[in-house]
């Protein structure tokens, strides 16, 4: 089962523009993770933003959490040609002794030189 | 810099043959996760390994899938036999700790067609 549901499916914008993509999510969570993944390669992780926290930056990287919402967003600012690639959110919820990421579909992200 | 290495990069195998897939993470990582993406959708979560032992098979279809980290080192994933809905992109992943805790890091994967 996937909880994280990313929006939009596909963006496609020019280079230099900024891109934002959403992920919400239905059930309480302790941290939300967003992963990049280029084409037919494995995922990279880009950021990690735990339940207390409301933003986030990393470089070029922007993301904010609304638990009230249950919701998440990732700006990627001043876009490059390689930004392009599937974004995926993926949330964390402890059970017990464990806990284990649940990715959602993805976004996949196109930047037009 | 480290990476977790995967082989085989690609596979392609018949309906009903054994294929296995190898993964090797990253030197200390005690954790190791397997996972399986379809075309279009996010990776799903196959088995989780805390040094040798199994803490979350839940989405392992035991019937044809198997999974051992004999000495808490690499990995073995396989499927025996295997079907045309296995298609799909095999991903190893590691983490230094707990998942969900911190990042994890993910292996180029391998691609299995299933004829």
């Amino acid at each position: 089962s996937q909880q994280g549901e990313e929006d939009p499916q596909a963006l496609s914008i020019q280079e230099g523009e900024n891109a934002t993509m959403n992920c919400s999510y239905k059930t309480s969570i302790n941290n939300l993770q967003w992963y990049r993944q280029n084409s037919g390669r494995g995922l990279v992780h880009l950021i990690l933003i735990r339940s207390n926290e409301r933003e986030k930056h990393s470089g070029r990287l922007r993301v904010t959490l609304d638990t009230s919402k249950k919701s998440s967003s990732l700006l990627i600012t001043a876009s490059r040609a390689a930004d392009t690639a599937s974004y995926f959110c993926a949330t964390v919820h402890y059970t017990g002794a464990n806990s284990k990421l649940t990715f959602g579909k993805g976004i996949t992200l196109s930047v037009r030189p | 810099e480290a990476e977790v290495a995967q082989s085989p990069r690609y596979k392609i195998t018949e309906k009903s043959q054994a294929v296995a897939f190898w993964c090797d993470p990253i030197s200390g990582h005690a954790t190791l996760y397997w996972y399986r993406q379809i075309l279009g959708q996010g990776p799903e979560l196959l088995v989780q390994f805390q040094d040798e032992s199994v803490v979350d098979d839940s989405q392992l279809p035991k019937d044809r899938f198997s999974a051992e980290r004999l000495k808490g080192v690499d990995s073995t994933l396989k499927i025996q036999p295997a079907e045309l809905g296995d298609s799909a992109m095999y991903l190893c992943a590691s983490s230094l700790i707990l998942a969900g805790l911190g990042e994890q890091f993910f292996g180029p994967g391998t691609r299995l067609t299933v004829l």
